[in-house]
């Protein structure tokens, strides 16, 4: 399972409330993602990260912030959530190997906005 | 940017070998394919990727066209614990990410 960790698992929240999901890997990948999946969607990207301090955007990141401060962690935070954004969401880390490069996914966040 | 086509659903008996077909015609020629699949309630999982030449794992076989326009992964004997959406995703040259299109939900019928 590539040491990765999702925290919370489960959460129910109001519209306009903070909230911050935690991803954590163990093993010092440089690459780190953050997901988000809804029905008839598949995976869509929301932000990724290429090191301490280094993000980018993905291709549905309005509403959505991140931040990683140490390799092990990275941190995907809805600074005032609405009900649009009630989805499950997944953390991954990508391993490079000699000729491609394979992601390896967490469990999972499913978030409830009310 | 390579469009993938993929079956909506496809249903097969347990114990059976099953064949997931894939297009995926705008291909560049340096891209590898990669094929992902997700259990129910869970996070996707890597199960095979290759380029040019079949390519034989633990979990699969990746069958490639010869002119890479298509991509078949094969389930030699398919297990209820097969159930599940396949993602078949050629990278995008330059991208630093997978993109996940719907997929197949495979179906095994005890």
């Amino acid at each position: 399972d590539a040491g990765i960790t999702q925290s919370p698992r489960h959460k129910v929240t109001e519209t306009g409330t903070p909230v911050t999901l935690r991803c954590h890997q163990t093993e010092n990948h440089r690459y780190m993602y953050w997901y988000r999946q809804d029905p008839g969607h598949g995976l869509r990207l929301i932000h990724y990260s290429y090191g301490v301090k280094d993000t980018d955007k993905g291709e549905v990141s309005d509403g959505y912030s991140v931040s990683r401060s140490k390799t092990e962690d990275f941190l995907l935070t809805l600074e005032s959530a609405t009900s649009s954004q009630t989805s499950v969401y997944f953390c991954a880390i990508r391993t490079t190997g000699a000729i491609t490069d394979t992601q390896y996914f967490g469990p999972g966040t499913r978030l409830t906005v009310l | 940017d390579a469009k993938t086509t993929q079956p909506n659903s496809m249903e097969s008996n347990e114990e059976e070998p099953v064949h997931l077909p894939c297009n995926h015609s705008t291909i560049s020629g340096t891209d590898y394919i990669h094929w992902y699949r997700q259990l129910p309630s869970q996070g996707p999982e890597y199960v095979i990727h290759g380029l040019t030449s079949n390519v034989n794992n633990r979990m699969a076989s990746l069958a490639i066209a010869e002119d890479r326009k298509s991509s078949t992964l094969i389930l030699h004997r398919a297990t209820l614990r097969d159930a599940a959406v396949y993602y078949c995703i050629p990278e995008r040259t330059g991208a630093n990410n997978l993109f996940f299109g719907t997929g197949t939900r495979l179906t095994v019928i005890p």
